[in-house]
């Protein structure tokens, strides 16, 4: 079965400061893995997906990840921390070969202070 | 088409009564899906439509949920006989599987107080 660990639950980082949200896959298969953003009472909202092109992924709002088979990981990062970024971030793997639910990580919430 | 559209966004109900969600999918979005996001998690599959067959159901989905998706457009998520358990955020989301392109498009939720 397809899983995802978010290593971290709290990450709390300077307006400006590197950010890195963690997080490592287990798939029987090639994965397509995603990182969602999730702002107080919304919904969720895609930052970037690896679908087994390149393995360093740019997506939205600065951010970008690096998909790495060896450590089976898949880290979020964003070079400088600005106070709009505070939120919580979910790593998702979809499902099994055949399957089409998405499966996600517990999240990291991430704190900005000034 | 402004996106996934859910309502109510927001129910309160009493313990043991029945509640109804509903879900507007992109609309040229043939995949639907259903989560369950409680405090402190990440959303947990419920059930999945492909155009208005229901192929997947978690074990989560107890025999007091029920969901359909009658014309393969909108979906409903009903639970019946609610417990306190059930509250939660009700997320929708749709996608349509065109290549490698699987991204799915989440409304803004249903959260769901039991009382």
């Amino acid at each position: 079965a397809q899983s995802v660990t978010q290593l971290g639950s709290h990450v709390s980082v300077s307006e400006g400061a590197l950010v890195l949200l963690r997080c490592n896959y287990s798939s029987s298969v090639p994965p397509y893995l995603f990182w969602y953003v999730q702002y107080p009472n919304q919904g969720l909202q895609l930052l970037l997906k690896y679908t087994s092109a390149a393995t360093l992924v740019k997506g939205i709002n600065g951010f970008e990840a690096e998909f790495k088979k060896s450590e089976t990981s898949f880290h979020l990062t964003k070079p400088s921390a600005h106070m709009s970024d505070a939120a919580e971030y979910f790593c998702a793997v979809e499902g099994e070969a055949g399957g089409f639910k998405t499966i996600f990580g517990a999240g990291t919430r991430l704190f900005v202070k000034a | 088409d402004t996106g996934v559209s859910q309502n109510p966004r927001h129910k309160i109900t009493k313990r043991g009564q029945n509640v109804t969600f509903r879900c507007d999918p992109i609309s040229e979005h043939n995949r639907l899906y259903w989560y369950r996001q409680t405090l402190g998690q990440g959303p947990e599959f419920l059930t999945y439509f492909q155009n208005e067959a229901q192929l997947e159901k978690s074990r989560l989905l107890s025999d007091r949920f029920s969901a359909e998706r009658p014309k393969g457009s909108f979906s409903t998520l009903e639970i019946q006989r609610t417990e306190q358990g059930d509250s939660a955020m009700y997320l929708c989301a749709s996608s349509a599987r065109t290549g490698v392109n699987t991204e799915a498009f989440f409304g803004q939720g249903t959260r769901l107080t039991v009382v």
